[in-house]
């Protein structure tokens, strides 16, 4: 099927870390997305991976990949409660139309 | 640089009515998305335009949406007539070609609501 999967809320306290997890369906996707979207707001892409990695890192934020187990995962080092949003992990599979295919989106709230 | 924009941003309606949303996209884009964000879910791609051509409409419920963009540019969303499962937020994306990647630009999005 094409659900993508995610835990749908996580809470942490300002300052530590926050690890949100992603299971995607398609093992031929190249990219791997996260989104955030704040409320009332569009989706802004934060990172995304290429398939071929098993880890990135941009700043506060790490991605791991492991694709045996078609499992994704975003780290937010030192939380603030800006960071609080909903996230959405997306997979584009190699199916033609390069269409993504969006998780449920995990809420995110940071508590002062 | 401007981004994409949409209008309304919000809108009642009551079931069996007509209603439209427009999208303008990043200037320069060819691909442009329309997808239905239903409340608590993450964002279905109802359709997707490669200039002024349809890539994938597979998702698109034809016997009451359409959806346009004559001259490759903006594009409008229709529902006709709407049924209270299309409450949702609609959003339009624009990326500046077809491909994983290329980076997928969203608008604030149109809160639809069917009473």
């Amino acid at each position: 099927g094409e659900d993508v999967e995610q835990s749908l809320f996580l809470s942490v306290r300002e300052g530590d870390s926050s690890v949100i997890n992603c299971t995607y369906t398609d093992s031929s996707s190249t990219y791997l997305y996260w989104y955030k979207q704040e409320p009332g707001a569009g989706l802004q892409l934060l990172t995304y991976i290429f398939s071929n990695m098993d880890m990135k890192q941009d700043q506060r934020l790490t991605v791991l990949l492991n694709k045996k187990d078609k499992h994704l995962s975003l780290r937010i080092a030192d939380t603030q409660t800006g960071d609080s949003a909903i996230y959405f992990c997306a997979e584009s599979p190699l199916s033609g139309t390069y269409k993504y295919i969006f998780g449920t989106g995990t809420r995110l709230k940071v508590l002062a | 640089e401007a981004g994409v924009a949409q209008s309304p941003r919000y809108k009642i309606i009551e079931k069996r009515q007509s209603v439209a949303f427009w999208c303008n996209p990043i200037s320069g884009h060819a691909t442009l998305y329309w997808y239905q964000q239903i409340l608590g879910q993450g964002p279905k791609l109802l359709i997707q335009f490669q200039n002024n051509g349809v890539v994938d409409d597979s998702q698109l419920p034809k016997d009451r949406f359409s959806a346009e963009r004559l001259k490759g540019v903006d594009s409008t969303l229709k529902i006709q007539p709407a049924k209270l499962e299309d409450s949702a937020v609609y959003l339009c994306a624009s990326s500046l070609e077809r491909g994983a990647n290329y980076e997928q630009y969203f608008g604030p999005g149109t809160r639809l609501t069917v009473t």
